[in-house]
């Protein structure tokens, strides 16, 4: 069965400083990991995708690395800002049946920012 | 702003009941995919149209269907509402019916259905 696990659950880092977040999946046959970030009471937004041949990929301060060896995933997160508290959420894409991909989410982590 | 529209943003119904959603995808996008997200889960994919046709089904009861319009909005119908229910529904567009191709997903910001 694919899965996808985060860590930690949740994460309370002061403002200005860096974090990192994981994700462990187990979905085969692994297309691209995605990482998104979801606020409060809105819809995920899209931080980044990455295919199987891409190791890091950037957007702002957000910097995800994939090791599709070991079948993991980070999301750092530099200088925080307040407007970094959210939950991220990682995505693996496996190729289904017929070329359809099927996404599986994990259960994402919640950072908190303090000021 | 995604460009994906979700009406409405909250409903509150009793059990037993059968309720709509309502999706607009991004403008060009010919794919929705609908997902439920209860408390603490992750996101569950229900079912993907892709212009005006089913493409792939997830973990969609029975009792829930969908349709895609031929001005590609799309519905979510839930009938014989149960406590269980009661989630965050999300509709996601994207310009291909395959990801494959690293589309992103664009999200709208969810229908909050209470169900008493």
């Amino acid at each position: 069965k694919n899965q996808v696990e985060q860590s930690p659950q949740s994460l309370i880092i002061l403002e200005g400083k860096n974090c990192t977040l994981q994700c462990n999946y187990t979905v085969s046959p692994f297309s691209n990991l995605r990482w998104y970030k979801q606020d409060t009471g809105r819809g995920p937004v899209s931080l980044t995708i990455m295919t199987f041949s891409e190791n890091t990929k950037s957007n702002g301060r957000y910097t995800a690395t994939l090791d599709a060896d070991t079948k993991q995933s980070s999301l750092h997160i530099t200088a925080s800002q307040l407007s970094d508290s959210a939950s991220y959420i990682c995505v693996v894409s496996a190729q289904g049946n017929f070329g359809n991909e099927k996404l599986t989410f994990g259960t994402g982590t919640r950072l908190t920012i303090i000021p | 702003d995604s460009g994906v529209t979700q009406t409405p943003k909250h409903l509150i119904t009793a059990t037993g009941q059968r309720v709509t959603l309502r999706c607009s995808p991004r403008s060009g996008d010919l794919s929705v995919y609908w997902y439920q997200q209860s408390l603490d889960q992750g996101l569950q994919f229900l079912i993907q149209y892709y212009n005006g046709e089913e493409r792939a089904k997830g973990n969609i009861l029975e009792r829930f269907s969908a349709q895609q319009f031929p001005d590609l909005h799309s519905e979510l119908n839930l009938s014989s509402l149960e406590l269980g229910d009661s989630a965050l529904y999300f509709c996601a567009s994207s310009s291909v019916g395959d990801l494959r191709y690293n589309s992103p997903l664009h999200f709208g910001n969810g229908t909050r259905l209470t169900v008493t």
